[in-house]
């Protein structure tokens, strides 16, 4: 099925380091979201995108919508250790709610 | 505060069991959909929902049903449990126009 292109697939980072990770897709999408999850819980939502161009900042997480409408990417400064997950971006359009395969995330103290 | 709320978080079924997976959201959405996560495989989609009574197979269907009777409620129906169906199985909602989509904490499911 469709999936999203979203890299790097792990990143092993010391603690106070700035992350970047992006997704690119085929297809436009109306929203872009980015998600992080916990072992063994559901994605929780961390921001979402609604127009191209958009950059949206929730605490020390930025993200942008692409010009395109086919990509957008997360960064997240000054990594802490309670930041250690998987992160997934996901486009949302009319029926379609599409994931990249997620970014996983070690912080090392 | 937005809610998609799964019935359970952990299951154990034996083989051939029918099971029931039920989630409900509270944000009147018209989209609803069924994942399973592996390791390795990231989210698939099995089955989604765009309106009450309506589905639409997703990439792995297959030994999979699902129900959606009323708006707030999708419920996913494994027909005859089998054991490669052991896995964390998430339900989101999400509005028709591509707004936020949420999940549920998920449904570990393990066959026996």
């Amino acid at each position: 099925g469709q999936q999203l292109n979203q890299s790097p697939q792990s990143m092993f980072i010391q603690e106070g380091e700035d992350v970047s990770m992006n997704c690119t897709s085929s297809s436009i999408f109306n929203t872009w979201l980015w998600y992080k999850q916990d072992p063994g819980e559901g994605p929780v939502l961390l921001i979402a995108l609604y127009k191209a161009g958009e950059l949206t900042s929730n605490g020390r997480l930025t993200a942008q919508f692409g010009i395109t409408r086919k990509d957008s990417f997360l960064n997240i400064s000054a990594s802490i250790p309670s930041d250690v997950g998987i992160y997934f971006c996901a486009g949302h359009g009319y029926n379609k709610l599409i994931f990249g395969a997620g970014t996983r995330l070690a912080v090392h103290p | 505060d937005v809610k998609v709320t799964q019935s359970s978080r952990y299951l154990v079924k034996r083989t051939g069991e029918k099971v029931f997976l039920e989630c409900v959201q509270d944000m009147d959405h018209e989209n609803m959909f069924w994942y399973r996560q592996d390791p390795g495989l990231g989210l698939r989609l099995i089955y989604f929902s765009y309106d009450v009574k309506m589905k639409e197979k997703g990439d792995i269907p297959e030994g999979y049903s699902v129900s959606r009777e009323k708006k707030e409620r999708f419920s996913l129906i494994l027909e005859s449990a089998s054991t490669n169906q052991t896995s964390m199985y998430l339900c989101a909602s999400g509005g028709s126009a591509g707004r936020e989509a949420f999940f549920g904490q998920g449904t570990r499911l393990t066959v026996v």
